[in-house]
């Protein structure tokens, strides 16, 4: 069935990087926008970024800007998340979830993958 | 920035109707959706557009949305209906916002 496996989360020291991946099965990926979604132990969720189908636009939440890059490789069905600068307020299970969005409109976050788990602590 | 407000937790009793709001400035002018999750799970979209159920989705979840409040509701509550429900909205910055989560508990 349509699957994303998440991957890359870890435990690492304030201030270092991180690069999460997110692979991409059983459906056509370049058809559709992307975004990273992350949840703090015991809060809710809070968007982290999105990109469009063709890699062309990016958008991020301001707690992660000029921070956190978001890319894909539709060629290999992948969507990554580069986390440069991480600080203890970023830790969180992290989502990618894909999103149909047609001619400007949202057909929601259909699909999940099952998270992977980054903790930002000395 | 643009913020959605939802109450922190619901009680409902099984078979009853549990009814959760979200509130934001004009939302009635954005398409919400809503997502279920499970304890140690990954969020299930409910609903998208307002008032659209995905394929497999049961009738018992409906949305609305107008003015600044959308509304979930869950007819003839289930004991399995017990989880986080969390709504979703666009502003027009092409920002995605969540509110803060409800926790429903069936008792």
């Amino acid at each position: 069935q349509v699957q994303l496996v998440e991957s890359g989360g870890g435990v690492v020291q304030p201030g270092r990087s991180l690069r999460l991946s997110c692979a991409a099965s059983r459906f056509t990926f370049r058809s559709y926008a992307m975004h990273w979604v992350r949840q703090a132990p015991g809060k809710g969720l809070e968007w982290v970024a999105i990109i469009s189908f063709d890699g062309s636009s990016q958008y991020y939440a301001d707690s992660v800007k000029g921070r956190f890059t978001i890319s894909r490789d539709n060629s290999k069905s992948t969507l990554s998340l580069q986390m440069n600068s991480l600080r203890p307020e970023d830790t969180a299970v992290y989502y990618c979830a894909r999103d149909d969005i047609q001619q400007m409109v949202s057909f929601g976050m259909d699909v999940w993958g099952q998270g992977t788990t980054v903790t930002v602590s000395s | 920035s643009y913020e959605l407000t939802q109450p922190p937790s619901l009680s409902v009793s099984p078979g009853l109707t549990a009814t959760i709001t979200c509130s934001g400035d004009k939302l009635g002018d954005q398409y919400v959706s809503w997502f279920q999750q499970k304890p140690g799970q990954s969020p299930v979209l409910l609903i998208y557009q307002d008032n659209k159920r995905p394929s497999g989705i049961p009738e018992r979840f409906s949305g609305s949305n107008s003015g600044n409040t959308a509304t979930l509701t869950i007819g003839g509550t289930q004991a399995l209906d017990e989880a986080d429900y969390h709504c979703q909205a666009w502003d027009t910055s092409n920002y995605v916002v969540f509110g803060g989560g409800t926790q429903v508990t069936v008792l």
